[in-house]
């Protein structure tokens, strides 16, 4: 069945540092994938998605690529800051059945030092 | 645009008691919706898919008897945990996702459940 895997956190930068959070996937077909973050005690914001290989997904700063041929959708940012600091969890949409179900990652936590 | 609201942000209840959480799409129309529990520091598990005016599909090992869901209207779905016991106690977070093909689910605030 279809999965992804996300690297293991906690992750921990000095603010300003680059920041790269991996995410690999595997799926019948073609899913899109997408980028979500969690601040403590919220729900899921949407940062990024991609929906077909080549796709780049960008937003406040943060990018990631669909890679077909390595099948990864890997996370980056320049400069992190504090404010940075929350789990981030990848996902692909299973669009196969229709109802577009997620697979999620298991969360990477970022925490971020002044 | 695409926000995704749950009442109540916490609730405590007593073990023997049910609990309806309710999710609403606040500026659009929500064909499916879905509902997810979180674990402490865990990743979401997909609970059950909703969508309007069917019943919702569970996922397997969710109890269907036990989390009751209804998808009345294209805006508001709703999750009843009957009969709560204290392994209940959870972060319960609803998702909702345009109709017309649209993939991108937008996730609301969660709810946090504590059963005593």
């Amino acid at each position: 069945g279809n999965s992804v895997t996300q690297m293991e956190g906690p992750v921990t930068l000095s603010e300003e540092a680059f920041l790269t959070i991996n995410c690999t996937y595997t799926a019948t077909g073609y899913p899109s994938l997408f980028w979500y973050v969690q601040y403590p005690g919220e729900g899921l914001q949407l940062l990024l998605k991609a929906t077909k290989a080549d796709d780049k997904g960008s937003n406040k700063g943060f990018e990631a690529t669909y890679r077909k041929e390595t099948t990864s959708f890997h996370l980056e940012k320049g400069s992190v800051q504090v404010s940075d600091s929350a789990v981030y969890f990848c996902a692909l949409s299973e669009g196969a059945s229709g109802t577009y179900k997620y697979i999620f990652g298991t969360g990477t936590r970022l925490k971020v030092l002044a | 645009g695409a926000v995704v609201s749950q009442h109540p942000s916490w609730v405590i209840c007593k073990s023997g008691t049910s609990v309806k959480i309710e999710c609403r799409s606040l500026d659009f129309q929500a064909t499916t919706m879905f509902w997810y529990r979180q674990f402490p520091k865990k990743s979401l598990m997909l609970m059950a898919t909703s969508n309007e005016g069917s019943k919702a599909t569970y996922e397997q090992g969710v109890e269907k008897d036990k989390f009751l869901i209804n998808h009345a209207s294209l805006t508001l779905s709703t999750l009843t945990v009957t009969s709560a016991h204290p392994e209940d106690s959870s972060f319960y977070i609803c998702s909702a996702r345009a109709g017309q093909g649209g993939e991108t689910q937008y996730f609301g605030p969660g709810t946090r459940l504590l059963v005593l």
